[in-house]
């Protein structure tokens, strides 16, 4: 079953700008993951958030979780034309189980 | 270079015919998955393992089998592929399970006619 969902599908916005990219997800976590991946290549490790963080920042990334809406959102701040990717969450369910659920993804492409 | 590697990159063919796409890691990690990715359907776990000789199916795992007889190497097997296997695969690996970063393969791109 998927997990996460991602929203929007796309996004396309000016270098410069912000993008904010959201995620839901349906059972209990113990910690969401973004991952990036460039066109048909391996993904790659952005954040890390746990379910008892509410907000965490790395660089030009913030992510902040609502465990209550069961929903994440990635915020890029003054976004790059090397921005240009697909991003995705992954959420692990508590209990311990060892299936990672990746969402849907956001594709997102910065003009420069 | 810690990495995680897959072999063959790109693979064309006919149903039926038996493969194996290898996936090994130098970074003496515990955990180890397959995932298939499609258009509109992001990454889908195929199996894990969490440790050697411990193997569990993800949400995916018709039409494939793995082992983890060590715990560098994660073979993913289709004993009998069919069209609806065409797929890009990614094999992960972590230190501890999925609640830790993963860290991914360079995808193989598998086409079955």
């Amino acid at each position: 079953s998927q997990q996460g969902e991602e929203d929007p599908q796309a996004l396309s916005i000016q270098e410069g700008e912000n993008a904010t990219m959201n995620c839901s997800y349906k059972t209990s976590i113990n910690n969401l993951q973004w991952y990036r991946q460039n066109s048909g290549r391996g993904l790659v490790h952005l954040i890390l958030i746990r379910s008892n963080e509410r907000e965490k920042h790395s660089g030009r990334l913030r992510v902040t979780l609502d465990t209550s809406k069961k929903s994440s959102s990635l915020l890029i701040t003054a976004s790059r034309a090397a921005d240009t990717a697909s991003y995705f969450c992954a959420t692990d369910a508590r209990g311990n189980t060892g299936k990672l659920i990746f969402g849907q993804g956001t594709t997102l492409q910065v003009k420069p | 270079e810690a990495q995680v590697t897959q072999n063959p990159r790109y693979l064309i063919t006919v149903t039926g015919k038996k493969l194996t796409v290898t996936c090994s890691q130098n970074m003496n990690h515990e955990y180890m998955s397959w995932y298939r990715q499609d258009p509109g359907l992001g990454l889908r776990q195929i199996y894990y393992s969490m440790n050697v000789e411990v193997t569990d199916k993800g949400d995916v795992p018709e039409g494939y089998k793995v082992s983890r007889k060590e715990k560098r190497n994660f073979p993913l097997i289709l004993e009998s592929p069919s069209p609806n296997q065409t797929s890009l695969y990614f094999c992960a690996s972590s230190l501890q399970g999925p609640y830790n970063e993963q860290f991914f393969g360079p995808g193989t791109r598998l086409t079955v006619l």
